[in-house]
């Protein structure tokens, strides 16, 4: 079955620092692959979105990239701020199960002034 | 606004006594999910609808029951509920656009059954 690995450890960087979250899966290539973030005691927010067929996308400061020979996206914050600190969710979605999405367990994300 | 509501937000309960978790969306969105999830960890699907009169279960096992007789609302009830059903529960919904399914949650019912 699809597996959907991210960094289990927090990552705690500096203010204005570029921030880099992994997302990687196993087995088949999704469709599309989501970014989420999730504050404590609250739902997720999409973020952003890329398809296979992409190998970036850029939104303000956030940026995705999306390698499939690696089965592997990099999610970057630049100009890191401390309202950025929550957990981020990686999603995917295969063509076949258009309406279900397998999450990751997310990575922790803290921003120190 | 459009919106997805939760309600209650949180619940401590005895066990053996039947919930119902309220869930509703403003947006006319077709779908709606249930996820269930655990402090660190994953979002688990437990039950889905494509629309009305529609509903099926999602990869994890789960002995609570939904029903979608309108379009905006899609509760969850449990019959009897057990320490193990205490987690977080997470609604959503969807409209696929362009050919992607982003989805968007409400804010969670945290339930505790002692």
């Amino acid at each position: 079955s699809q597996k959907i690995e991210q960094n289990s450890e927090a990552l705690n960087i500096q203010e204005g620092k570029t921030a880099t979250l992994t997302c990687n899966y196993t087995n088949y290539s999704p469709a599309y692959l989501q970014w989420y973030r999730q504050d404590p005691g609250r739902g997720p927010v999409f973020l952003l979105l890329i398809r296979e067929n992409e190998k970036e996308k850029r939104k303000e400061r956030l940026k995705v990239t999306f390698d499939t020979t690696l089965k592997q996206s990099l999610f970057h914050i630049t100009a890191s701020q401390p309202a950025d600190s929550a957990t981020y969710l990686c999603a995917l979605e295969r063509y076949s199960s258009a309406s279900k999405i397998i999450f990751g367990s997310g990575t922790r994300l803290s921003i120190r002034p | 606004e459009a919106d997805i509501y939760q309600t209650p937000r949180y619940l401590v309960i005895g066990t053996g006594k039947k919930i119902t978790l309220e869930c509703s969306q403003t947006m006319g969105h077709d779908k709606m999910y249930w996820y269930q999830q655990d402090p660190g960890m994953e979002l688990h699907l437990i039950h889905y609808s494509y629309g009305v009169n529609s509903t099926e279960k999602g990869d994890l096992s789960s002995e609570s029951t939904v029903s979608r007789i309108r379009t905006e609302h899609f509760p969850l009830t449990l019959e009897s509920a057990r320490p193990s059903h205490t987690s977080q529960y997470l609604c959503a919904s969807s409209e696929i656009r362009t050919g992607y399914n982003e989805q968007f949650f409400g804010p969670g019912t945290r339930l505790t059954v002692l």
